[in-house]
């Protein structure tokens, strides 16, 4: 049974660089039927997403936080990863990683699979 | 942006009773080549990540139980708690997948009366 486990600092300074890695187990992230996202969610307040990385690299942002964030995946690993630079307070939130399916027929699809989450806190 | 609005923010049900909850979304999220609204419900627990209730506005999601069900097509959606269980006890949201940026309302949080 295919699972999602983020990994990383639980504690970045503000104006650094947040790191995090999901490494998918249980299947291979070089499915061609799948995408893999992000999603954040401040402590007590709703979902955002954040992006979304295909195997091949191809890779879709949220405009809000585009010009701050990195999707990348290592396929030998298993795994993809968010890097998000200048930091600050506000982005303090639990993230997850994500399952999405690709159809054939292209478009978007919903969230299948989800990792537990990882709080990540922005403070000096 | 497709922006998701969801109401009430809050409800409270005795067991056993209806839960009602709606969600609007700021443009159609009908794609009529298909027919299909996309649209999907999610149920969130504390401490535990959204699990997957409803897509295709309609669709049970596997192992849901059928006291769950989504309604509603275009910009209007409304997901039903038959007969509220102690276990339904969650935050509720909805989230579009017709266009990027993918999209949540903010959320429903259902509570025992």
């Amino acid at each position: 049974q295919l699972q999602l486990q983020e990994s990383g600092p639980g504690l970045v300074k503000p104006s650094e660089t947040l790191s995090l890695t999901c490494t998918v187990s249980g299947g291979s992230i070089s499915s061609s039927s799948y995408y893999w996202d992000w999603i954040r969610q401040p402590p007590g307040k709703g979902l955002e997403w954040i992006g979304s990385i295909y195997y091949s690299g191809s890779t879709y942002y949220n405009p809000s936080l585009k010009s701050r964030v990195t999707i990348s995946v290592d396929t030998s690993k298993n795994q993809f990863s968010l890097k998000l630079s200048s930091v600050t307070a506000a982005d303090t939130a639990v993230y997850y990683c994500a399952r999405r399916y690709l159809p054939s027929s292209g478009g978007h699809r919903y969230f299948d699979l989800w990792g537990r989450g990882t709080l990540v806190t922005v403070s000096s | 942006d497709i922006v998701m609005t969801q109401s009430p923010d809050s409800l409270a049900v005795s067991l056993g009773e209806r839960a009602t909850i709606n969600c609007k979304s700021s443009q159609s999220v009908l794609y009529s080549s298909n027919n299909k609204n996309y649209l999907a419900w999610y149920q969130q627990k504390p401490g535990q990540p959204p699990n997957l209730l409803i897509y295709w506005a309609s669709t049970r999601g596997s192992g849901v139980p059928d006291r769950f069900s989504g309604s509603g097509s275009g910009t209007d959606f409304t997901l039903t708690i038959s007969s509220l269980q102690a276990e339904d006890v969650a935050v509720y949201y909805c989230q579009q997948y017709y266009s990027i940026p993918l999209t949540f309302g903010g959320g429903t949080k259902v509570e025992v009366k």
